[in-house]
């Protein structure tokens, strides 16, 4: 079984700026899958990221990039140009090579001013 | 369909009556997942299909949760006896088997019970 910690409940920042949201993990397992996902206010769960525990380049989708540090078990999202449609809640999961259920974090609120 | 589609949209229920939520997953998705998302809380597996088998009911909180799938397409979650703990939203996500982790999730149901 995974376990996924997101230890920032609120995250603001200001239109254009950077921001980084975090996440640790604790799995056993030597292959895995790791996720960000958006959840705006229609619920829906956006996947933003994806991250395959066995390359060791971290994934980028154009202003979204993760800082991944496996032996940290540490899983961070960078937000470049933030924009006011990135206001959402955002959620860290991990799913082993093995198994289907994604563990989720219990997420990070962001806000962006502008 | 071109996305997940969830029905209803929201529920108010009495406490002690039973409520059915439907999914319509995408299209050829032979996967199929039923997560629960409480006030202020991660996602939490409830149950997996692959077709029309239930492989892993392990997350179902009691068993006054129970869920179908037919023709490999749509599913229902039925709650019976509806607790004021059973309020939250639920969340379905289908995915094509030989890319399990590609989730789609659907806008989900809120369930609120009084």
């Amino acid at each position: 079984a995974q376990t996924v910690t997101q230890s920032q409940p609120e995250m603001s920042v200001q239109e254009a700026e950077t921001v980084t949201l975090s996440c640790t993990y604790d799995t056993s397992e030597s292959d895995y899958y790791l996720f960000w996902y958006k959840q705006p206010p229609s619920r829906q769960m956006i996947l933003v990221i994806r991250q395959e525990a066995y390359k060791q380049q971290n994934a980028t989708e154009n202003r979204f990039s993760v800082n991944f540090q496996k032996a940290a078990k540490s899983f961070s999202l960078k937000i470049s140009d933030s924009q006011l449609g990135d206001a959402a809640m955002y959620f860290c999961a991990c799913v082993s090579n093995s198994g289907y259920a994604l563990n989720f974090g219990k997420g990070t609120s962001l806000l962006v001013t502008p | 369909g071109a996305g997940v589609s969830q029905s209803p949209s929201n529920k108010v229920t009495e406490k002690g009556k039973d409520v059915e939520l439907r999914c319509d997953p995408i299209s050829g998705h032979t996967a199929l997942y039923w997560y629960r998302q409480s006030l202020g809380q991660g996602l939490e597996f409830l149950i997996y299909f692959q077709g029309n088998s239930a492989p892993d009911k392990s997350g179902l909180p009691s068993d006054r949760f129970s869920a179908e799938r037919t023709g490999g397409s749509v599913s229902t979650l039925t709650i019976q006896r509806t607790q004021q703990e059973d309020s939250a939203v639920y969340l379905c996500a289908s995915s094509l088997v030989e890319d399990s982790y590609g989730y789609t999730f659907g806008s989900g149901t809120r369930l609120t019970v009084v």
